[in-house]
């Protein structure tokens, strides 16, 4: 068990939809990042934030959005959902927002049908 | 940006027989790890390793930072260690995965 938290664990809707995932970090860590892991893309970054800050964005699509707020767990929006956004959605933390060791929950499935 | 690349791709081994997969960067990194995805999908993690030598284990890690490259040695191979490793590296938060290898261990 990493200590970062995610739910839920699955998740199936319908395209043109709109979902939140939620993600607590390890206590103490104040990085929380987000990623996505597709068949065809494979694991790929999607945004980070540091104690309630933006602090890197990866591919990320205008359709997704993401916070984090001063309880330091984060949510991920996703809206006007696609068959393709069908994948695992990761969130990891870290102590600080650089050089630091990242921890992986176990993952959101989305199916979207 | 960075790329990451693993080899070999997969791997098929009997159990108690010994590997190493091998990671390469097109770039200097200041954050490397490598992970075991299992075949529930979950993400555990082995080593954080930007330089040096780490040993867990039958697991051991191997970062040459100044040639950008990184090695993972599994001993005494068992059927749990089966799944997919990833090298991921980066430069500050964002990491970036390689394709992993995919490993299955035979009884």
């Amino acid at each position: 068990d990493s200590g970062v938290t995610q739910t839920p664990k699955h998740l199936i809707t319908a395209t043109g939809q709109r979902v939140t995932l939620r993600c607590s970090p390890r206590s103490g860590d104040l990085s929380v990042y987000w990623y996505q892991q597709s068949l065809d893309q494979g694991l790929q970054f999607l945004i980070q934030y540091y104690n309630g800050e933006e602090r890197a964005k990866g591919n990320i699509l205008e359709r997704f959005s993401a916070q984090q707020f001063p309880d330091l767990h984060s949510e991920l929006n996703l809206s006007s959902l696609e068959l393709g956004d069908s994948a695992l959605y990761f969130c990891a933390s870290s102590a600080q927002g650089t050089v630091n060791e990242q921890f992986f929950g176990p993952g959101t499935r989305l199916t979207v049908l | 940006g960075i790329q990451v690349e693993q080899s070999p791709p997969d791997l098929i081994l009997q159990e108690g027989a010994n590997s190493t997969l091998r990671c390469n960067f097109s770039d200097s990194v200041n954050n490397l790890q490598w992970f075991h995805q299992n075949p529930w999908g979950q993400l555990i993690n082995l080593f954080y390793i930007p330089s040096g030598t780490k040993q867990n284990g039958r697991l051991s890690a191997t970062t040459v930072a100044t040639e950008r490259y990184s090695l993972l040695y599994i001993s005494s191979s068992q059927t749990t260690d089966s799944g997919v490793y990833f090298c991921v590296g980066g430069q500050g938060g964002k990491l970036i995965f390689g394709q992993g290898t995919e490993l299955s261990v035979k009884p």
